[in-house]
C-alpha cells in the first residue's frame, strides 16, 4: 500500500509571491492535515479537510488556504509570501478521526 | 486551546538503559495522544497512541502511560538501541484527532554507544 505523497520535494520562493503545495492520501483516507514545521517551533496545525470541506484551521492567517479534490488529494496555497514560511509542510492523512500518518514534506524556502 | 508541554529537549543515555520522555498539555478535552519518530530527513512516524480509556499501553519495548488527573503522559523506551536515536514528538487532541494535533516541542534522544 503506497504512504502519503507530496509534490514538490523542495520550492524556492521569493517573498511576495504564491507557493501551491500538494499532498495525495493514502488510498481509502479521507481526511487530510497540514502542518507546519519551522525550525525550532516543532509541528504546528495548519489546515483540516474531510470529505472535500475544510473542517477547522489552526492560528494561521487567511494567506494559508486550501482545497480538498473529488479523489481526496488536497493542495496548501501559501500567498504574498513572508521570510518567515520558510519551512517544511507536512500533510498528514486518516480514516474516519484515526491515525495520522504523514508524508515526507516539502520544503518551501523563501528568500 | 490545547498547549502540550514536552520535556526534556535532549536526552542522552547509555545503549541498553531506559529513556523516559514526558508530556503535559492543558485541555481536559483532549482524549488521544499519540507519539511520533522523527529521524533526521524523514517523516513523522506513528510509534505509539494512547486514548483517555485506558492507563497504559506497551508495544514491545515502548511504552506509553496516561495520568488524565494531572494532565500529563509519558513515553517508556526500555533496552535503547542506536537506532533509536531520533526527534520524538508528543501530540494530543480531542477525539481522534478530528480538530488537528498540538504537538510538543519535540525530544532529541541519543543512544550513546
Amino acid at each position: 500500500e503506497a504512504g502519503v505523497t507530496q509534490s514538490p520535494t523542495h520550492l524556492i520562493k521569493t517573498r511576495g509571491q504564491q507557493a501551491t503545495l500538494r499532498c495525495s492520501p493514502i488510498s481509502g483516507h479521507t481526511s487530510v492535515y497540514w502542518y507546519q514545521q519551522a525550525l525550532g517551533l516543532g509541528l504546528q496545525f495548519l489546515l483540516w479537510y474531510d470529505e472535500g470541506e475544510e473542517r477547522n484551521r489552526g492560528n494561521f492567517p487567511p494567506r494559508f488556504s486550501g482545497r480538498q479534490f473529488p479523489n481526496y488529494s488536497s493542495e496548501l496555497n501559501v500567498n504574498a509570501l513572508e521570510l518567515e514560511d520558510s519551512a517544511l509542510y507536512l500533510c498528514a492523512s486518516s480514516l474516519n478521526e484515526r491515525e495520522q500518518f504523514f508524508g515526507p514534506g516539502t520544503r518551501l524556502t523563501v528568500l | 486551546g490545547e498547549n502540550v508541554e514536552q520535556h526534556p529537549s535532549t536526552l542522552s543515555v547509555q545503549e541498553g538503559d531506559s529513556a523516559v520522555i514526558k508530556c503535559t498539555y492543558s485541555d481536559s478535552a483532549s482524549n488521544y495522544f499519540p507519539w511520533y519518530k522523527q529521524e533526521l530527513g524523514k517523516r513523522p512516524q506513528l510509534i505509539i497512541d494512547i486514548r483517555s480509556n485506558v492507563g497504559e499501553k506497551k508495544d514491545q519495548r515502548i511504552a506509553v502511560t496516561l495520568n488524565k488527573t494531572a494532565k500529563h503522559f509519558s513515553l517508556h523506551i526500555t533496552e535503547t538501541q542506536p537506532e533509536d536515536s531520533a526527534v520524538y514528538f508528543c501530540a494530543a487532541s480531542p477525539i481522534g484527532g478530528a480538530d488537528g494535533l498540538t504537538f510538543g516541542k519535540g525530544t532529541h534522544l541519543i543512544i550513546q554507544p
